[in-house]
C-alpha cells in the first residue's frame, strides 16, 4: 500500500501571504494528523482530522486551519505568514486502528521570507 | 500539565549500548511511543509500551514504568546509521505529545 504523501516538498512564501500544504494518508485510512517541527525542535501537534471532520487542534492561532476532503486527503492552510512559521510540516496517518503508531509523510519545508 | 522530558544529547561508540530516558507528567496516560528521525527525514515509529515492562524489537528495546512515570529506549550493538534524533511520545486523549527529542551521535 502507498504511504503518506505530501506536497509540495518545499515552499517559499513572503511574510503576510498564505501557504497551502497537502497530504494524502495511507490508502483506506481516514485520519490525518498535522504537526509543525521548527528547526532543531520537537513536533508540535497542529490538527487532527477524521472522517472529514476536525476532531482536535493544538495550541496554534486560528490562522492555522485546514480541511479534509471526501477522499480523506487533507489541506493545511497558514494565513498571514510570519517568519516564525518557517518549519517542517509533517502529516501522519495512524497505523491500523491504533493511533499510537503513526506513519509520517516526508514533510513540507515551509520557508517564510 | 502534559509534558515529556528527554536528555538533549547522547554520544556513544559503535557497538556499544545506549539508553535514552523519557520522563513524563501527563494526565490520562495510555502508553509511551518511540520514534526515530534522521536529519532531513520524517519520524519513523519504533515501538510502543502500553503496559509496564520491556518490549524487544531486534536491536531496539523499550521499557515503561507507570509507577515511576518513566520509560527508556535501549539501543544495542550501535551502528553508525543509528545516529539520529529519538523522540518519546504519549497519546493523550486524541492527541500526541512529543518529547523534545534526544540527538544520538554514534562515533566510530
Amino acid at each position: 500500500e502507498a504511504g503518506v504523501t505530501q506536497s509540495p516538498t518545499h515552499l517559499i512564501k513572503p511574510r503576510g501571504q498564505q501557504a497551502t500544504l497537502r497530504c494524502s494518508p495511507i490508502s483506506g485510512h481516514t485520519s490525518v494528523y498535522w504537526y509543525q517541527q521548527a528547526l532543531g525542535l520537537g513536533l508540535q501537534f497542529l490538527l487532527w482530522y477524521d472522517e472529514g471532520e476536525e476532531r482536535n487542534r493544538g495550541n496554534f492561532p486560528p490562522r492555522f486551519s485546514g480541511r479534509q476532503f471526501p477522499n480523506y486527503s487533507s489541506e493545511l492552510n497558514v494565513n498571514a505568514l510570519e517568519l516564525e512559521d518557517s518549519a517542517l510540516y509533517l502529516c501522519a496517518s495512524p497505523g491500523g486502528s491504533v493511533f499510537y503508531e503513526q506513519y509520517f509523510g516526508p514533510g513540507t519545508r515551509l520557508t517564510v521570507t | 500539565g502534559q509534558s515529556l522530558e528527554q536528555p538533549s544529547e547522547v554520544t556513544a561508540v559503535e557497538g556499544a549500548i545506549v539508553q535514552i530516558n523519557c520522563t513524563y507528567q501527563t494526565s490520562g496516560f495510555y502508553g509511551l511511543s518511540w520514534y526515530q528521525q534522521h536529519d532531513g527525514g520524517a519520524p519513523t515509529f519504533l515501538s510502543y509500551n502500553a503496559l509496564d515492562g520491556l518490549e524487544e524489537t531486534g536491536r531496539f528495546s523499550s521499557f515503561l514504568s507507570r509507577s515511576d512515570s518513566y520509560g527508556y529506549l535501549l539501543l544495542q550493538e550501535l551502528q553508525m546509521k543509528d545516529s539520529a534524533s529519538y523522540f518519546c511520545a504519549a497519546p493523550l486523549g486524541q492527541n500526541f505529545v512529543f518529547g523534545p527529542g534526544t540527538r544520538l551521535s554514534v562515533l566510530p
